[in-house]
């Protein structure tokens, strides 16, 4: 079966520190890949997809960057934080197609 | 205007009641729709697609209208587990790639 780990669950930066969130999905190949954040009280807005190695799209500009270096390996890149970048981040994968949007569990950023 | 739109709520509503959710979307060429719970704080899990005829799981009908561009979800006799934020959300296609569009999410509450 597949699942999907994202880590750190929670992590506390000051602003202008820099950020790596990491997503890796097991038991499945070439999965689609996707960065949310829903800020508080908010819904998910998504930051980056990805549909194979080093290939990245971006839906918002700003200061967040995104990689995937391996085909089920996704992350979440910042140099320098803002204080607007607090938020849930969600990794999420699917198989290719529409189905199913799989979800890791979270990381839980606040940026002081 | 935003691309899935939904009344954020919150529904407080008895147990045993029936409550019914709304979702319009803005883009024609969507193809396929979901609709997703979330629980505070944890990432958001599936409830159930929504085919064209309309589909049902248990106390849950989905039900979506092309021509509208509308999606609603049904739960008959609530319970105090279905507490939770409910999202509504469709697909696009950019690139050859699908991506999930997520409404901001009705909030539900019920109450014993």
């Amino acid at each position: 079966s597949q699942t999907i780990h994202q880590w750190p669950a929670t992590l506390v930066q000051p602003v202008g520190s820099p950020l790596s969130l990491e997503c890796t999905v097991e038991g499945t190949s070439n999965p689609n890949l996707y960065w949310y954040r829903q800020a508080a009280g908010r819904g998910l807005q998504l930051l980056f997809y990805s549909v194979g190695i080093g290939q990245i799209s971006s839906e918002v500009p700003q200061n967040l960057s995104a990689s995937r270096p391996q085909d089920r390996q996704f992350i979440l890149s910042s140099k320098k934080l803002l204080l607007s970048d607090s938020g849930f981040y969600l990794c999420a994968w699917s198989f290719r197609g529409t189905g199913e949007l799989f979800f890791g569990e979270g990381s839980r950023l606040t940026v002081l | 205007r935003k691309e899935v739109e939904q009344d954020p709520g919150p529904f407080n509503v008895p147990e045993g009641a029936t409550v019914a959710f709304n979702c319009t979307y803005s883009n024609s060429a969507s193809q396929s729709f979901f609709w997703y719970r979330q629980d505070c704080r944890k990432e958001p899990k599936l409830l159930m697609s929504v085919y064209s005829s309309g589909n049902e799981d248990g106390r849950f009908t989905a039900q979506l209208n092309r021509a509208s561009q509308y999606i609603s979800l049904l739960i008959r006799d609530s319970k105090l587990s279905d507490s939770a934020t409910y999202l509504c959300v469709v697909t696009i296609t950019t690139s050859g790639t699908y991506k999930y569009i997520f409404g901001t999410g009705t909030r539900l509450k019920v109450l014993a």
